[in-house]
């Protein structure tokens, strides 16, 4: 199983829609999670972070639920500046610091 | 707003060659890293430093690899003998504690040819 899982997509949605993304990460001991951005070629960049049971920042929520080592992100009327590839990450505090990202799911909002 | 810079933006170099990637993270931040990404794959984490020192480095960062923070402000990678499998683009992040965000930079993209 990979260490944190994301559905690749595309997602192609209209502007104005609400889209979903969904991670599952495999290490129960866990302890931070994240959303980030990236646009092609150019650096991650944090969107927002995960705590506890979740948190909401302008069109943006994202949700953790911890029994199921799931999250989510929803967000609310797309614009076409949201296109991008949405990375989820996880740090794992077991002495680690790295964080370890999944593959990223795109999103296409369309005019 | 502090950021974390890097350079050069891209690097082209033959086979065999050494390159140093050079950062500068945030500056109040004590935590070090270098990610890279393959085209077209995902981030993958290469080494953490803290207080002068490697705290974790993955199985991707073998002898070729060094990491350096030669003074106060700049942090760097070396890669001794570059392959051709080494190009990718080669992020800096740093943050103020092991648990919390990262900040990254713009990257460097190498090319080994």
């Amino acid at each position: 199983r990979k260490e944190v899982e994301q559905d690749p997509g595309p997602f192609n949605v209209p502007e104005g829609a609400t889209v979903a993304f969904n991670c599952t990460y495999s290490n129960s001991a866990s302890q931070s999670f994240f959303w980030y951005r990236q646009d092609c070629r150019k650096e991650p960049k944090l969107l927002m972070s995960v705590y506890s049971s979740g948190n909401e920042d302008g069109r943006f929520t994202a949700q953790l639920n911890r029994a199921s080592q799931y999250i989510s992100l929803l967000i609310r009327d797309s614009k076409l500046s949201d296109s991008a590839t949405y990375l989820c990450v996880v740090n794992t505090d077991t002495g680690r610091r790295a964080l370890t990202f999944g593959s990223g799911t795109r999103l296409q909002v369309q005019p | 707003e502090p950021e974390v810079t890097q350079t050069p933006s891209h690097q082209v170099t033959q086979m065999g060659q050494e390159v140093i990637l050079r950062c500068v993270p945030i500056s109040n931040h004590l935590y070090f890293y270098w990610y890279r990404q393959i085209l077209g794959q995902k981030v993958e984490f290469l080494v953490s430093f803290y207080n002068n020192e490697i705290s974790e480095k993955s199985e991707i960062f073998d002898d070729q690899f060094s990491v350096e923070r030669p003074d106060g402000s700049n942090f760097t990678l070396k890669i001794r003998s570059t392959k051709l499998e080494d190009s990718a683009m080669y992020f800096c992040a740093s943050s103020g504690d092991p648990i919390r965000e990262q900040y990254f930079g713009p990257g460097t993209r190498l090319t080994v040819t």
